[in-house]
């Protein structure tokens, strides 16, 4: 079935470094959502990408979605203890789901 | 304010009893989920319904049931037919059922069955 692979499944970065995750569909997707999931707390959604090739940013959060749409990254410049969390994302799948990838988990070395 | 809410925060049962999880929202959205979330992985779907009195398996629904009697609620009843229930259960909505709407979710409901 249709799958969505992230990784790293974890990252540990000084602050101040950057920090970056991928995702990768085993098909083409229409588009692609990205949430932040902080420690204890539940997913916040952070964007949609829809067309291909796009790259939108946040601050110091940078989204791309792949020329072939099966891939995205989110990249992170100068990490804060605040972006401390699990990013995750998630792309359509059968019927009216999203199909999600196991997250990556960002993580802050004191 | 607009939200989700899910109580309790955290919940423990003996093995063998059925357990309800509540979900609540007021942001008048169609839809809303069930989701199931295990240590490093990420959300498994239980149960989606579209519109009021409609309800969709996801990949993981054995072992549990929905009723969607109101548009505000989606309660979950974990029965004692679900092998492992011990988890992290996110209640989340959106506008519609479609992939391209953003998803809201509530706070979360820990359940720990012993």
């Amino acid at each position: 079935g249709q799958q969505v692979m992230q990784i790293p499944q974890y990252q540990h970065v000084q602050e101040g470094e950057d920090f970056t995750t991928y995702c990768n569909s085993s098909t083409t997707l229409s588009n692609i959502q990205w949430y932040k999931q902080r420690p204890g707390g539940h997913p916040v959604f952070l964007i949609q990408l829809v067309k291909s090739g796009e790259v939108k940013k946040q601050k110091r959060l940078t989204f791309q979605f792949g020329e072939a749409k099966k891939n995205s990254s989110l990249h992170i410049t100068a990490t804060q203890t605040t972006d401390v969390g699990t990013y995750f994302c998630a792309g359509p799948g059968e019927g009216y789901q999203l199909i999600w990838g196991a997250g990556t988990k960002l993580i802050i070395k004191p | 304010d607009g939200g989700i809410t899910q109580s309790p925060k955290y919940l423990f049962r003996k093995e063998g009893q059925n357990v309800t999880l509540s979900c609540e929202q007021n942001l008048n959205h169609d839809a809303m989920y069930w989701y199931r979330q295990d240590p490093g992985q990420g959300l498994r779907l239980i149960y989606y319904s579209q519109i009021v009195n409609d309800f969709q398996k996801g990949d993981i629904a054995e072992g549990y049931s929905v009723s969607r009697e109101k548009k505000e609620s989606f309660p979950l009843t974990v029965t004692s037919a679900q092998k492992n229930p011990t988890a992290f259960y996110l209640c989340a909505s959106s506008i519609r059922t479609s992939a391209v709407y953003e998803q809201y979710f509530g706070p979360g409901t820990r359940l720990t069955v012993t």
